[in-house]
């Protein structure tokens, strides 16, 4: 079994402020983990995802997670948020399948 | 360009009605996979298509039939026994069903009742 939390269902920034959205896994198997990005009446899009090797993972948008196995976290970070980032973000889990598990969400607000 | 295309955006369902959502890529992949989102709730699988002509139950199945005739197309129908379909609905699709392989969206088709 798999599941995802993502702590906090909302996170508010400024505008230049480092962006931190948190997530934490449970995987019974070597995990295969994914952030994707909604905006508002749209589908979701993939930012990054974290397979294998390198534990650092640079995705689109100068966004970047950290797999860190011994705190079974994948964390989203960006040095300095812009107003276009205002939207809701999923962690995902995949184990050995098929299977995409995903967190309830985080929607972030940019403030100017 | 490649991608998928999910249709339409908005749907309206009147009580008792079964209602088709419809969903084409041309992305060449073999499988794709039905979500439900709800607010607050992140995304639910509903059913999921490894190839064609073979589909499974996902997680929320019930009140829900799905086809597979086509590499390209996978719709899914909300039936009347579905007692609360209003929701937010993704299509999906992947090369194939490795865990290695991520999943791409479409823009989705939100539901309500009427």
């Amino acid at each position: 079994a798999q599941s995802v939390t993502q702590l906090g269902s909302h996170v508010s920034v400024s505008e230049g402020a480092l962006v931190l959205l948190r997530c934490n896994y449970s995987s019974s198997v070597p995990p295969y983990l994914f952030w994707y990005v909604q905006y508002p009446n749209q589908g979701l899009q993939l930012l990054l995802k974290y397979t294998t090797g390198a534990t650092l993972v640079k995705g689109i948008n100068g966004f970047e997670a950290e797999f860190k196995k011994s705190e079974t976290s994948f964390h989203l970070t960006k040095p300095s948020a812009h107003m276009s980032d205002a939207a809701e973000y999923f962690c995902a889990v995949k184990g050995s399948n098929y299977k995409l598990t995903f967190g309830k969400g985080t929607l972030l607000t940019v403030n100017p | 360009d490649g991608g998928i295309t999910q249709s339409p955006k908005y749907l309206f369902r009147k009580e008792g009605q079964n209602v088709t959502l419809s969903c084409e890529q041309n992305l060449n992949h073999d499988a794709m996979y039905w979500y439900r989102q709800d607010p607050g709730q992140g995304l639910r699988l509903i059913y999921y298509s490894q190839i064609v002509n073979d589909f499974q139950k996902g997680d929320i199945a019930e009140g829900y039939s799905v086809s597979r005739e086509k590499k390209e197309s996978f719709p899914l129908t909300v039936t009347s026994a579905q007692k609360n379909p209003t929701a937010f609905y993704l299509c999906a699709s992947s090369i194939g069903t490795e865990a290695r392989q991520p999943q791409h969206f479409g823009d989705g088709t939100r539901l309500s009742i009427l």
